[in-house]
C-alpha cells in the first residue's frame, strides 16, 4: 500500500509569488499525477510523470524516483491558482489511483 | 477538446433506494474509472474497467456496487441499497494507453 503525503495543507501567497507544493510516497510507482480541483469540485488533470520534469505554461513538475518525491511549481502565481492541487500515484501493475489530502492554495491579489 | 460528461450534477435519494450514476467517456478511451470523495476527505478509487470487464477494484466496492458500460458510449455505476455514508462526490475517469487520466466534474450524491 502507497502512503502519498502532501505538504504544506494549506498556503497563501501574495500574487507574483513562485510556489511550491510537495508529494512524497512511499513505495516505487509507475507514475505520478498533479490533479488541480476547484471550489465547484471538478478535477483537472495537470501532469503525469514517470522521470524527470515537465513544464506546462507557468507550472513545473519534476520527480525523483530515488527520493520517492515530486514537486509541483508555480511560477508568476495569479489568484486564478487559487484550487487544492493533488498528487496522485498509480503503483506497478496497477490501475489504481493513491490520492495524497491535497493542498489548499490561496493567492492574493 | 473532448471531455468525460457526468450525469446527473446533483442526486438527492432516500436510504436504501437504487442509484445509477452515468457517465460518457471520452470516445476513444479504452480504460474508465470511478472514484469517490466524502467531503472533506481525499479522492478514494474504487474501480477500474477495462474490455468489457473490471480490471481492478478497491476494498469500498462491495457488493452493493456494480459498473456497466451498456451501449458502448456510456460507463454507469449502480449503488444497489444507499446508506447515509455513501454521501460523496463521484468521478468518473477515462484515457487512453500511456496518457493521463481526464476526469468528469462529478456527481454529488446526498442520502437522505
Amino acid at each position: 500500500k502507497n502512503e502519498v503525503e502532501q505538504s504544506p495543507q494549506n498556503l497563501t501567497a501574495q500574487e507574483g509569488e513562485f510556489i511550491t507544493i510537495n508529494c512524497s510516497y512511499s513505495v516505487g510507482i509507475s507514475a505520478l499525477h498533479w490533479l488541480q480541483q476547484h471550489p465547484g469540485g471538478g478535477i483537472v488533470s495537470l501532469f503525469m510523470l514517470s522521470s524527470g520534469k515537465k513544464k506546462h505554461g507557468r507550472l513545473i513538475a519534476t520527480i525523483n524516483i530515488q527520493e520517492k518525491h515530486s514537486s509541483l511549481h508555480i511560477t508568476a502565481s495569479h489568484p486564478r491558482d487559487s484550487a487544492v492541487y493533488i498528487c496522485a500515484v498509480r503503483n506497478f501493475g496497477n490501475e489504481k489511483l493513491t490520492f495524497g489530502t491535497g493542498t489548499r492554495l490561496t493567492i492574493i491579489p | 477538446e473532448p471531455e468525460v460528461t457526468q450525469t446527473p450534477s446533483h442526486q438527492v435519494t432516500q436510504m436504501g433506494q437504487e442509484v445509477i450514476l452515468r457517465c460518457v467517456p471520452i470516445s476513444n478511451h479504452l480504460y474508465f474509472y470511478w472514484y469517490r470523495q466524502i467531503l472533506g476527505q481525499k479522492v478514494e478509487f474504487l474501480v477500474s474497467f477495462y474490455n468489457n470487464e473490471i480490471s481492478e477494484k478497491s476494498e469500498i466496492f462491495d457488493d452493493q456496487f456494480s459498473v456497466e458500460r451498456p451501449d458502448g458510449s456510456n460507463f454507469t455505476l449502480k449503488i444497489r441499497s444507499t446508506k447515509l455514508e455513501d454521501s460523496a462526490m463521484y468521478f468518473c475517469a477515462s484515457r487512453r494507453v500511456g496518457q493521463p487520466q481526464h476526469f468528469g466534474d462529478g456527481t454529488r450524491l446526498s442520502i437522505l
